[in-house]
Formats: structure tokens, C-alpha cells, sequence
């Protein structure tokens, strides 16, 4: 059963809009929530995250939003440069070890 | 190296045959992760080690396939007659803590079935 998904599996942004990205989960046990990066034929890096605790974080360009009523977190990166084209995970934890990722979004920043 | 160290890099098995996955953590995480990433789809929790110990093992698809960490550090995924759902990408993670915000994964290992 897919715990976390993400129904975009594409987004298509000019270069200096905003991209956004959306999630959404069903386990109401998760409160801890990551966004995670993959070029091709490389492994993902973590980008950013949330704990259930928080509403919003801010890194630089990049900004998680929480909604826990909803289970749906979001991703705005503002502005998207041509280096932000890649895969975007969505994955979720009950704080352990264990990670539920979403099916992905491919990001295309256009010049 | 610094990262997370997978090898091979690719793997093309015919069916039947017994494969071995190699992975090299960061020096000094404690937790080693395995997930299986199909085409088009997320990873997939397969297993967890803390040290030597494997903790979890409620992932992994079949008894075909088995994992160890005799030593705390390297890891082998071994997959046993090989059929073509397996073909994927496996990637080992490794955090220097229990939860998963710190998780930092290899290249994967792109096995291919034929």
C-alpha cells in the first residue's frame, strides 16, 4: 500500500518562477517528513525536512510547508534555477529508521 | 572516500543466477540501510542493520534475498536465483544515528535480469 504519494510526476517551471511540489500521506503515525533530490545515475540527497511539531521550514530557496490536518506537505523552491531539473522524493518517517518515499516528481527548470 | 561507496555500479544477471551486492558506509555510522527502487517508483525499505545487527528485515520481497553485516562496517545484499522482478536499483544508506533524517545513500547498484 502506497503510504505516500505523490500524484505530479512531472512539473515543468521557467527559470526564476516558483516550483511546487506536492505530497500527500495516509499513516497518521508519520511526523517526521523529508524532501530528497536525485540527479540520474546518482544516489538521492537530502534537501530538507519538517517534524510534525513544525508547520514551515526555510532553507535558502527552499521551503517545506506541513499541513497535519490534511496530511499534505508541500515544497516551494523559489526562484528555480536550471541546476533544480531532477527528481524530487517526498518520504515520511514515524521517527525511526524506516523511510516511505513517494513515487517521485521530475522537475524541469526551463530557460 | 566520503560517501556511501556501492559496487557494482551495474549488474546484468540471467535468470537464475546468484547475484552480490556490495556496500561500503561512511566510516563510523552505526545504521546501514538497503531499499529497492524500481523503475519509475520511490525506494523501498528492504532491511536495517544497527552495527552487526539486523534489526529489520520485514522488506525484503522474498527468501531469495538475504543481507549481512558480520562485521558492523561492509554490507552484502545477496539475491538468490535471480528473477526478472528483480531487476531495480538497490541502494545502501548509512546514518550515523537511528532515525531518518540523517540518512545519506550511495550511487545504487543497477541490477539488471535477463
Amino acid at each position: 500500500d502506497q503510504q505516500v504519494k505523490q500524484n505530479s510526476p512531472s512539473l515543468s517551471v521557467q527559470e526564476g518562477r516558483i516550483s511546487i511540489l506536492n505530497c500527500d500521506y495516509t499513516n497518521s503515525m508519520f511526523d517526521y517528513f523529508l524532501w530528497y533530490k536525485k540527479y540520474p545515475a546518482e544516489g538521492p540527497t537530502f534537501l530538507i525536512s519538517i517534524s510534525s511539531i513544525k508547520d514551515k521550514n526555510e532553507d535558502g530557496r527552499f521551503t517545506v510547508f506541513l499541513n497535519k490536518s490534511a496530511k499534505h506537505l508541500s515544497l516551494h523552491i523559489v526562484p528555480s534555477q536550471p541546476g533544480d531539473s531532477a527528481v524530487y522524493f517526498c518520504a515520511a518517517s514515524p521517527n525511526d529508521y524506516k523511510l516511505s518515499f513517494g513515487a517521485g516528481t521530475t522537475v524541469t527548470v526551463r530557460a | 572516500g566520503a560517501g556511501v561507496s556501492q559496487s557494482p555500479r551495474y549488474k546484468v544477471a540471467k535468470r537464475g543466477q546468484d547475484v552480490a551486492l556490495r556496500c561500503d558506509p561512511i566510516s563510523g555510522h552505526v545504521s546501514l540501510f538497503w531499499y529497492q527502487q524500481a523503475l519509475g517508483q520511490g525506494p523501498e525499505f528492504l532491511t536495517y542493520f544497527q552495527n552487526e545487527a539486523q534489526l529489520d528485515k520485514s522488506g525484503l520481497p522474498s527468501d531469495r534475498f538475504f543481507a549481512e553485516r558480520p562485521e558492523g562496517s561492509v554490507s552484502t545484499l545477496k539475491i538468490q536465483r535471480t528473477q526478472q522482478e528483480d531487476s531495480a536499483v538497490y541502494l545502501c544508506a548509512s546514518s550515523g544515528t537511528r532515525s531518518g533524517n540523517t540518512i545519506y545513500f550511495g550511487e545504487g547498484s543497477w541490477l539488471t535480469v535477463v
